[in-house]
């Protein structure tokens, strides 16, 4: 079946520690996402990215950082320098990095960090 | 900038009863719409879109919502609920040409009383 899949699906850290959150698709789609989610805010891009070797900052990227290699996979690394960590994360894929094209989603990340 | 409102974070209604879930979005240009649900701790599903193609949309599990331009809205209902309708809803906006982000709305959680 196609679809994303994140990993894990809950995870604790301790403060000051770096963590990295994986996503993959194997839908062939070219744009990919990640976004936080806390209650009652919405969701909020952290960033995105429409091709390989590329991406762009979204709304709340300070303390996030990503990497793009290869098409079917986006890691979103959670640094120490992100001040409220706790959070769910959710990625996203698109068929291409157009307006017009919905986004799929992954079934998300929980991140607690103590 | 684009911007989506969802008047009411909490909407209740009776199993049967009509469902009606509000959203309007701020666009300077033609915007494509989305509407999502979201199961607790599970990642978003596309209900419909909206991509200028027809004002009312049909989407899944029997929801539709109607563009209306002079009202900068894009409304969902469903003519009966039921209780595996429980779910928090998103709108989401994309107008940028070129550009496939997401702005979405805080979003509206739906509960269905028997």
């Amino acid at each position: 079946d196609g679809g994303i899949t994140q990993s894990p699906k809950y995870l604790f850290r301790k403060e000051g520690q770096n963590v990295t959150l994986s996503c993959e698709q194997n839908l062939n789609h070219d744009a990919m996402y990640w976004y936080r989610q806390d209650p009652g805010q919405g969701l909020r891009l952290i960033y995105y990215s429409q091709i390989v070797n590329d991406f762009q900052k979204g709304d709340i990227a300070e303390g996030y950082s990503v990497s793009r290699e290869k098409k079917e996979s986006f890691p979103l690394t959670v640094t120490s320098a992100q001040k409220n960590p706790t959070a769910f994360y959710l990625c996203a894929s698109s068929i291409k990095g157009e307006s017009s094209y919905e986004q799929y989603f992954g079934p998300g990340t929980r991140l607690t960090v103590t | 900038a684009q911007s989506v409102t969802q008047l009411g974070s909490h909407v209740s209604v009776s199993e049967g009863a009509l469902v009606l879930l509000r959203c309007n979005y701020s666009s300077s240009v033609p915007p494509y719409l989305f509407w999502y649900v979201q199961y607790p701790n599970q990642g978003l599903q596309l209900l419909l879109k909206y991509t200028s193609a027809a004002t009312l949309v049909k989407g899944i599990n029997g929801f539709e919502a109607e563009f209306k331009k002079s009202e900068t809205s894009f409304h969902l209902t469903k003519p009966s609920a039921h209780m595996s309708d429980a779910a928090e809803y998103f709108c989401a906006v994309s107008d940028r040409p070129g550009y496939s982000t997401l702005t979405f709305g805080k979003g509206t959680m739906l509960l269905v009383s028997p």
